[in-house]
């Protein structure tokens, strides 16, 4: 098993771009989720999702769009990046038998923008 | 809402030493899940240890182990015997058992270095 794997590892990006940050488990996690890590801080849940079709935002979701057409994918995309939006992203994936257990992370993407 | 602190930004030991990191939490909920995740300078966050709340004994893998206090809403690490590769960033997070849908809530992390 891969486990959870990101890409891109590293993005720069100018103020004003739009791109998607990918993230794919295969583990058949129901439950995927996106943190943010600032410097100085812990992560910080952006949006998650309970199942294909299921998203929801969490604690900051502003300029962040998500999807889940597939158990495999959850897609991070940034409409119009800003330079608030640099820090470093995280996805992850749980099993969901009893509700949502040990979240399992993937190796990040550091963004930045200009 | 629940609010998660660690009041060690950083603490450094001598190899082979024991060092315990602690974390403090806030919560109205009984059901719940404690972690303590490693964050090396590769970045990538790693799993540690977990609790569930409603298990009254301390978890416990290999040199890491926990001090749960429910009742005092304590939850520390220890780690015995430390070693060079232990030296990274450790988080302590919550997550709420019914549905987690929240997601983890995490403190602000403790660097923890270990000299040789």
């Amino acid at each position: 098993n891969a486990g959870v794997t990101q890409t891109p590892k590293f993005q720069v990006l100018k103020t004003g771009q739009s791109m998607t940050l990918q993230c794919a488990q295969d583990m058949n996690h129901e439950y995927m989720s996106w943190y943010r890590q600032d410097p100085g801080m812990g992560l910080r849940l952006i949006h998650y999702s309970v199942g294909a079709g299921i998203t929801d935002q969490g604690e900051v979701p502003n300029g962040y769009n998500v999807s889940r057409s597939t158990t495999e994918d959850f897609p991070l995309r940034l409409l119009s990046a800003a330079p608030s939006q640099t820090s470093v992203y995280f996805c992850a994936s749980s099993y969901t038998g009893g509700g949502v257990d040990t979240q399992y992370f993937g190796p990040g993407t550091r963004l930045t923008v200009l | 809402a629940q609010t998660v602190t660690q009041s060690q930004p950083e603490m450094s030991v001598q190899e082979a030493e024991t060092v315990t990191l602690s974390c403090t939490y806030d919560t109205s909920e009984n059901n719940y899940y404690l972690f303590w995740y490693k964050q090396p300078p590769s970045r990538q966050m790693i799993l540690v240890i977990r609790q569930e709340a409603y298990k009254q004994q301390n978890a416990t893998e290999n040199r890491f182990s926990v001090n749960f206090q429910k009742a005092a809403k304590s939850f520390s690490l220890k780690i015995s015997d430390s070693q060079l590769g232990d030296t990274a960033m450790y988080f302590c997070a919550f997550m709420s058992r019914g549905g987690g849908a929240d997601g983890l809530t995490f403190g602000k992390g403790t660097h923890l270095i270990i000299q040789p």
